[in-house]
């Protein structure tokens, strides 16, 4: 089993929908948690952190869940540019370690 | 402030030809680290470096992949002889206690 698995994808949506994604993690140890974009051939790069009481930025909304092991992402109002690949990252222990699943696609039709 | 710089961004080499990668993290950055992402995958872990020692090579292949991180800043990771299944895109981030970590542009590789 994947330490971090996320669900597969890819998910087409039209303009201003609202989707969400979903995470599990398997290793209770885990202490920080992040959501990363990734453009198509290009560097991850950090879409938010992930804290316990939950947060949001703007159209974009995480939710941690550390008994179930889960962490969601929900995006409303979609835009064209919300295209990309959604990485959930889980950072195991104290130390630096991060763990990053496979990514769900995502793409915002017109 | 620059961000992570990786070179080369691209290289074709054939197999069982060594390569290496290069990595200049942001300055101050006490952690760096390298992945290897293949297609449709996640970044995955190579090896990670608190200033110049090696605290996480679990991941890396030792019998061909070497890394240093000289006076714990640049680092270099290099494959010797390179396989057709190394073909990936090689990563370098670098980040501090408690933030994020911050990617570079990657170097795509292929072996042929």
């Amino acid at each position: 089993r994947k330490e971090v698995e996320q669900d597969p994808g890819p998910f087409n949506v039209p303009e201003g929908a609202t989707v969400a994604f979903n995470c599990t993690y398997s290793n209770s140890a885990s202490q920080s948690f992040f959501w990363y974009r990734q453009d198509c051939r290009k560097e991850p790069k950090l879409l938010m952190s992930v804290y316990s009481s939950g947060n949001e930025d703007g159209r974009f909304t995480a939710q941690l869940n550390r008994a179930s092991q889960y962490i969601s992402l929900l995006i409303r109002d979609s835009k064209l540019s919300d295209s990309a690949t959604y990485l959930c990252v889980v950072n195991r222990g104290s130390a630096r370690q991060l763990t990053f699943g496979s990514g769900t696609q995502l793409t915002v039709l017109p | 402030e620059a961000g992570v710089v990786q070179s080369p961004r691209y290289k074709i080499i054939e197999k069982k030809q060594p390569v290496a990668f290069w990595c200049n993290p942001i300055s101050g950055h006490n952690t760096l680290y390298w992945y290897l992402q293949n297609l449709g995958q996640g970044p995955e872990l190579l090896i990670r470096y608190e200033n110049e020692e090696a605290v996480d090579d679990s991941q890396l292949p030792k019998d061909r992949f070497s890394a240093e991180r000289l006076k714990g800043v640049d680092s270099t990771l290099k494959i010797q002889p390179a396989e057709l299944g190394d073909s990936a895109v090689y990563l370098c981030a670098s980040g501090e206690r408690n933030t994020e970590a911050f990617f570079g542009q990657g170097t795509r590789l292929t072996v042929v």
